[in-house]
This record gives structure tokens, C-alpha cells and sequence, in this order.
């Protein structure tokens, strides 16, 4: 069965720091993962996702994620920190039926 | 295009009642799938519907059910309402449910049982 494991519940970062959110997933089969942001009050909106192609992705709001099979990770990066990045951050895999998720990622971004 | 939309945003209801929430799908997407979002058990997987039938089901009781009308739209209904029936639940559309296909989220009903 496919699952996702994310590392951290929450993740403190100052302004203009490095953005890591770390994902880890198991799957039986070739993987589609994806990642998701929400904001209070709102549903999830797609950041970005892997389908098999290029390995490094570029998402939306200048998150990019890295796909490595051989530590069965897709981290989550942005190379500097803006205030409305603070929010939750799902990472997903896709079980050719439905979304599998982790228990999220609480970002706060410090001023 | 509009995105999914979700109706309504927020419910009260009591327990022992019955509910029934709404969704409308991005157009030309014919797969909608709904999710329960809680604090303690995360995102779940409910259902999703396709061309007017249930083709995937979660691990939730017959108290969950739901339908897909033929303009795509959908309606979960959730009876007998407990009190951890508590939830956002989230509506997605996707163009088919075959592999590739991304769900894209409405904004979700905030249901409290009191």
C-alpha cells in the first residue's frame, strides 16, 4: 500500500531563509506524488507534482520539489522564505485511485 | 475557468441528524472524489464518483453516502450524525481518475455536530 511520511510537524524559518519540507513515501508502484498547500479556513491548493518526467519539478509561488527514487524522498524547497508562505503543506501520493496523504506541515515564517 | 465550488462553507447541526453537502466540479472534469479532514485522523479518503457511480470507496461507515448527478456535480449525505462526524470535508475534481490526472480541491464544509 502506498503511504507518505512527513518529517516535522512544524517548521520555523526566518524571512528569506531556505524553505525544506521533507516527504518520504512508499509505494508499490511507480509513484505520482504531489504536494499541496492550505491556508486557514480554505481547502488545498496544488503546489506542484511528479508524474514520471523530470525529476526536479517547479511548482507555483517558486517551490520546486526533487524526486529520488533511491531514498524514496520528494522534499519540498523554496530558496527564500516570504511571509505568505506560512500555511500547512501536504505531501501525496497517488494510489491510482485516490490520495494518499501525510499528516502535514505546519510552515511559520518569522519576520 | 471557476474552480471547484463547495456549498455550504459552514453547517451546525446536531447529533442524530442527517446532512447533505454539495459540490460542483471544475467543468468538463467528470471525477469527483471527497475527503474528511480532521485533526486527529488527517485527510481520508471518502469516495469518488464517475459517470454517475460510486467507483472507489473509503473506509467509512454505510452513514457516508453519496452521489453524482449527470452535469457531474455531487452530493455526500452523512446520517445519523455523530459527534466526530466533526469535519472539513473536501470535494476534488479531476478530469478522470485514470492515473495521471491531478484532483483539484474546492474550499471545503466546516460541519460541526454539537
Amino acid at each position: 500500500a502506498q503511504s507518505v511520511t512527513q518529517l516535522g510537524s512544524h517548521v520555523s524559518v526566518s524571512e528569506g531563509a531556505l524553505v525544506l519540507l521533507r516527504c518520504n513515501y512508499s509505494s508499490s508502484v511507480p509513484p505520482y506524488l504531489f504536494w499541496y498547500v492550505q491556508y486557514p479556513n480554505q481547502g488545498l491548493q496544488l503546489l506542484l507534482k511528479y508524474t514520471s518526467a523530470a525529476t526536479l519539478v517547479k511548482g507555483i509561488n517558486g517551490f520546486e520539489a526533487e524526486f529520488k527514487k533511491s531514498e524514496t524522498s520528494f522534499h519540498l524547497t523554496k530558496p527564500s522564505a516570504h511571509m505568505s508562505d506560512a500555511a500547512e503543506y501536504f505531501c501525496a501520493v497517488s494510489d491510482r485511485v485516490k490520495l494518499v496523504f501525510g499528516a502535514g506541515t505546519i510552515l511559520r515564517v518569522k519576520s | 475557468k471557476a474552480g471547484v465550488t463547495q456549498t455550504p462553507r459552514y453547517l451546525i447541526k446536531t447529533r442524530g441528524q442527517q446532512v447533505t453537502l454539495s459540490c460542483s466540479p471544475i467543468s468538463g472534469h467528470r471525477s469527483v472524489s471527497w475527503y474528511q479532514q480532521t485533526p486527529g485522523q488527517g485527510l481520508q479518503f471518502l469516495f469518488e464518483y464517475f459517470s454517475e457511480t460510486q467507483r472507489n470507496k473509503g473506509n467509512f461507515p454505510g452513514r457516508f453516502s453519496g452521489r453524482q448527478f449527470s452535469n457531474s456535480r455531487s452530493e455526500m449525505n452523512v446520517s445519523t450524525l455523530e459527534l466526530g462526524d466533526s469535519a472539513l470535508y473536501l470535494c476534488a475534481s479531476s478530469l478522470d481518475s485514470a492515473e495521471e490526472d491531478t484532483q483539484y480541491f474546492g474550499p471545503g464544509t466546516r460541519l460541526t455536530v454539537l
